[in-house]
């Protein structure tokens, strides 16, 4: 089974703060995913990486940052936090992309509070 | 650029009834169209989808979807639920034929409760 794991499920830190959330998949996957998921507003795409070093802008990036140094690890960082980024995080990954019919496979998520 | 409509937030069912929920999406090409489960406190585990061949797809636990071009609905549903399939369900859509595109795009939810 593919295993997807987020650092921390539960974080609280405070306004200004740089905020790293860490993500790890053991099955040699392509393509990694950041989302946030809000009440009333589903699941939104924040970045994504194809490859290592490689990223692309999601559907809200602003205020947002992300590493992709080796194929099995994606972090996302807050680079200034602020109370609006408190939020469900969750991380997929996913063999080829969602072109080609692959389904995403996700880590249990980092609730994350902003103070 | 592609869409997805569910259009029911929430949705009580009693138990051993039958449930449907609903998903509607927009695209100018071809579609993938997936449905995924969020139990609480989880990540989205998929359920099942639709790449081609027959409209009729089934999945775990027993559930199934159907796709239906000419409306562009991929409707979820089980013919009996079960405590446990208290959750939240998210359907999801990527364009087939867009290749390099990467992103799934999600509904905002549909939260199923079972009455007792």
């Amino acid at each position: 089974d593919v295993k997807v794991t987020q650092s921390s499920r539960y974080l609280v830190k405070r306004t200004g703060e740089k905020v790293f959330l860490e993500c790890v998949q053991d099955m040699d996957h392509e393509n990694m995913f950041w989302y946030r998921q809000d009440p009333g507003l589903g699941l939104r795409l924040i970045y994504f990486s194809y490859d290592v070093k490689m990223k692309e802008k999601g559907d809200i990036p602003e205020g947002y940052s992300v590493s992709r140094e080796k194929k099995e690890r994606f972090s996302l960082i807050l680079e200034s936090a602020s109370t609006n980024q408190t939020s469900m995080y969750l991380c997929a990954s996913s063999r080829t992309g969602a072109a080609s019919g692959q389904p995403q496979h996700f880590g249990d998520g980092t609730r994350l509070s902003i103070l | 650029a592609q869409s997805v409509t569910q259009l029911d937030s929430q949705v009580p069912v009693f138990e051993e009834a039958p449930v449907e929920l609903r998903c509607n999406y927009s695209s100018s090409v071809s579609v993938y169209l997936f449905w995924y489960v969020q139990y609480p406190n989880q990540g989205l585990q998929l359920l099942l989808k639709y790449l081609s061949g027959s409209t009729l797809v089934k999945g775990i636990n027993g559930f199934e979807a159907e796709f239906n071009k000419s409306q562009t609905s991929f409707h979820l549903r089980k013919p009996s639920v079960h405590i446990s399939d208290t959750a939240e369900y998210f359907c999801a859509v990527s364009e087939g034929s867009n290749f390099g595109n990467e992103k799934l795009t999600f509904g905002t939810g549909t939260r199923l409760t079972i009455i007792p």
